[in-house]
């Protein structure tokens, strides 16, 4: 039972625009979300985090945003590069318990 | 620059074959990871260790086993490997990170594609 779950398994947006990935978790018990940003060929690297007691969280081209009673984050990206196109993991934890949950991922394409 | 490394990139091995994944890192974290990412599910958590000598199973740990002798050394091993493990295998580690918020920041290796046949 997948407790992160990333429904839309790719997004295409042109260069410029604002790219939106969704993320839903379903354990109320995560409090620390992360977003992870992976290459073909590499592992993921860390991207942004957000804890339950902030709504937003931002830093340069990239927002997330928390709604913690729909169970649900999201990232922004604006304006796309063609150099974001990777796939997404959205991650949650329990402050503490040190094993995080990824979900499926979604491979964002941005067309010059 | 901190560095998560496993020692294969591309492995082939035959079904029933003792398969070992070896990851170290340089870090000095105390907390280390394997996970496998499949298409459509994601990063899977199949064992981590929070200490030396220390092991908890994950999601899926069924025909894993790890081991950790030494603090940058985690090893994943499949006892009898079968065709439904070919998947890429991602380690990782953590420490936590600064200002006592007890975030864990993973610091992730490259990735070892497994393919048993």
């Amino acid at each position: 039972d997948q407790q992160v779950k990333q429904n839309s398994p790719s997004l295409s947006v042109q260069e410029g625009r604002i790219s939106i990935l969704n993320c839903d978790y379903t354990n109320s018990m995560f409090d620390y979300f992360l977003w992870y940003k992976k290459y073909p060929a590499e592992g993921p690297t860390f991207l942004i985090s957000i804890s339950s007691i902030k709504d937003k969280n931002e830093d340069g081209r990239f927002t997330v945003f928390l709604n913690k009673s729909a169970k649900h984050l999201s990232l922004h990206i604006v304006p796309s590069q063609p150099g974001d196109s990777a796939v997404y993991f959205c991650a949650a934890s329990v402050r503490g318990d040190n094993d995080m949950r990824f979900g499926a991922g979604t491979r964002l394409t941005v067309k010059p | 620059d901190v560095k998560v490394t496993q020692s294969s990139r591309y492995l082939v091995k035959r079904t029933g074959e003792k398969v070992f994944l070896e990851c170290v890192q340089d870090m000095d974290h105390e907390n280390m990871f394997w996970y496998r990412q499949d298409p459509g599910l994601g990063l899977r958590l199949i064992y981590f260790s929070y200490d030396v000598k220390m092991k908890e199973k994950g999601d899926i740990p069924e025909g894993y086993s790890v081991s950790r002798e030494k603090k940058e050394r985690f090893s994943l091993i499949l006892e009898s490997a079968s065709t439904n493990q070919t998947s890429m295998y991602l380690c990782a580690s953590s420490q936590p990170t600064g200002g006592g918020s007890g975030v864990y920041g993973y610091t992730f290796g490259s990735g070892t594609r497994l393919t048993v046949v």
